[in-house]
């Protein structure tokens, strides 16, 4: 079965600061989709970025950047600079391939932006 | 193009009311489901559907029904509601297995 870990229920750093979220994952499947998610306090649902199993390339977007690793099953996000904007709940996904069209979220990291 | 849209937002039911949360995409995706969001515990998949006229239980799957006639609308039917059953309801759709999915606002049920 899938699963998800963010074992980080909540973290708190000092704007300007860089933060990791930590994204850990089980799958007995070959090809596999990692997400992560964004919930800003208004409490929609925010989609960030999308990687499937064969593609290990570490991706920047501005601030942003994921860090995948199969080795460690791990899909790891950092938030470089951070501003108050970037408070919210990050969750993780894992959605397998062929035979089950499910989604599973982790538990989410509620991060504070502290100004 | 509204994307996915839900109603209501807010709901207060009676335990043992039943209702329908409605829930709509204008997209042309044919995987669409629902998941319910409780503190702590992230969101988890309670039905699910790849295409009209097909549905799947996901993880959480009592005391809910579900149907697809039209590729546009998944509404989601509470039997007889329990206090249990307060959280927030959110709708998603997707092209396709694998690719991103695209949320709906989500609807805050309380059940006294």
């Amino acid at each position: 079965a899938q699963k998800v870990t963010q074992a980080q229920t909540e973290i708190s750093v000092v704007e300007k600061e860089d933060v990791t979220l930590d994204c850990v994952y089980e799958t007995r499947d070959t090809t596999y989709y990692l997400f992560w998610y964004k919930q800003p306090p208004s409490g929609e649902l925010v989609f960030l970025i999308r990687r499937n199993s064969f593609d290990e390339q570490n991706e920047i977007s501005g601030r942003y950047s994921w860090n995948f690793q199969k080795s460690t099953s791990s899909f790891n996000f950092t938030i470089t600079a951070s501003q108050v904007v970037d408070s919210a709940v990050y969750f993780c996904a894992l959605s397998e391939d062929f035979g089950n069209e499910k989604l599973t979220f982790g538990t989410g990291t509620r991060l504070t932006i502290i100004p | 193009n509204a994307g996915v849209t839900q109603t209501p937002k807010f709901q207060v039911l009676k335990t043992g009311q039943s209702m329908t949360l409605q829930c709509a995409q204008d997209m042309n995706h044919e995987y669409m489901s629902w998941y319910r969001q409780d503190p702590g515990m992230g969101l988890r998949l309670i039905h699910y559907s790849v295409g009209a006229g097909i549905t799947d239980q996901g993880e959480v799957p009592n005391g809910y029904n579900v149907s697809r006639s039209t590729t546009e609308d998944f509404p989601l039917r509470l039997l007889s509601a329990a206090p249990s059953q307060t959280s927030v309801y959110f709708c998603a759709s997707s092209p396709r297995v694998g690719y991103e999915q695209y949320f709906g606002p989500g609807t805050r049920l309380t059940v006294t």
